[in-house]
């Protein structure tokens, strides 16, 4: 149990574009899931958080703006980021948290990479 | 949250149990200790968490000072498979407090 998924697992895209990544809780439903950063060799860094129906809460410096976070459902959050350049270039990873408990699950992390 | 410091990194013959300290000594009453760990290019996965006894579960086991100053994870029968950055992380469980990453602990099982 515990699973979540997230699609695609990579990516690459032109500078300008933007790239929607899908985090899905499969098997629980997610009151909130969170959004993290990884750059290599670096560990990871929260980027935003997000309770299903509401406005996510993003960590200083992440622009709002260029990552727009949708968690429309309880099992469904999406990051987009707009106008994503070479220094997006990362893997980001969603977690979900189940109503009522206190674990986060992790999905499988999503490789960036924006030519 | 209260800050961890964990060694960069250890090495662990297989087979053996792996012991990875984690020293968190301004935690607070209300904190929990959690453990995950990051195969390379994966997503965190979670290991076991606890708040003053000890913790045990089919992955490892955790271990708690009295003080709850420093705990250890023990990973008894360290496979290969087991090479990973471990993480510690103490945080509260009230409301939407977050886990925040540190620089964790990359452990080699050394065949």
């Amino acid at each position: 149990g515990a699973v979540v998924s997230q699609h695609p697992s990579w990516v690459i895209c032109k500078s300008g574009t933007s790239v929607k990544i899908e985090c899905r809780s499969l098997d629980f439903q997610a009151t909130t899931m969170f959004w993290y950063r990884q750059f290599p060799k670096q560990s990871l860094m929260l980027m935003a958080t997000s309770n299903e129906g509401s406005k996510a809460t993003y960590e200083q410096g992440v622009e709002k703006d260029k990552f727009l976070i949708n968690h429309a459902s309880l099992t469904l959050s999406t990051l987009t980021v707009t106008s994503a350049h070479p220094e997006d270039s990362s893997f980001y990873i969603c977690s979900a948290r189940p109503g009522g408990l206190f674990e986060q699950y992790f999905g499988p992390g999503t490789r960036l990479t924006v030519t | 949250d209260a800050k961890t410091t964990q060694p960069p990194s250890m090495d662990c013959a297989e087979g053996r149990a792996a012991n990875l300290p984690c020293n968190h000594s301004t935690i607070s009453g209300n904190e929990y200790v959690y453990w995950y760990r990051q195969i390379h290019s994966q997503g965190p996965q979670y290991i076991i968490h606890g708040l003053k006894n000890n913790e045990t579960n089919e992955m490892a086991s955790l271990i708690i000072t009295e003080d709850r100053k420093s705990s250890t994870l023990i990973l008894p029968h360290a496979t290969l498979r087991d090479t990973a950055v471990y993480y510690c992380i103490v945080k509260s469980n009230f409301g939407n407090e977050k886990l925040t990453f540190g620089t964790g602990t990359r452990l080699t099982i050394i065949p």
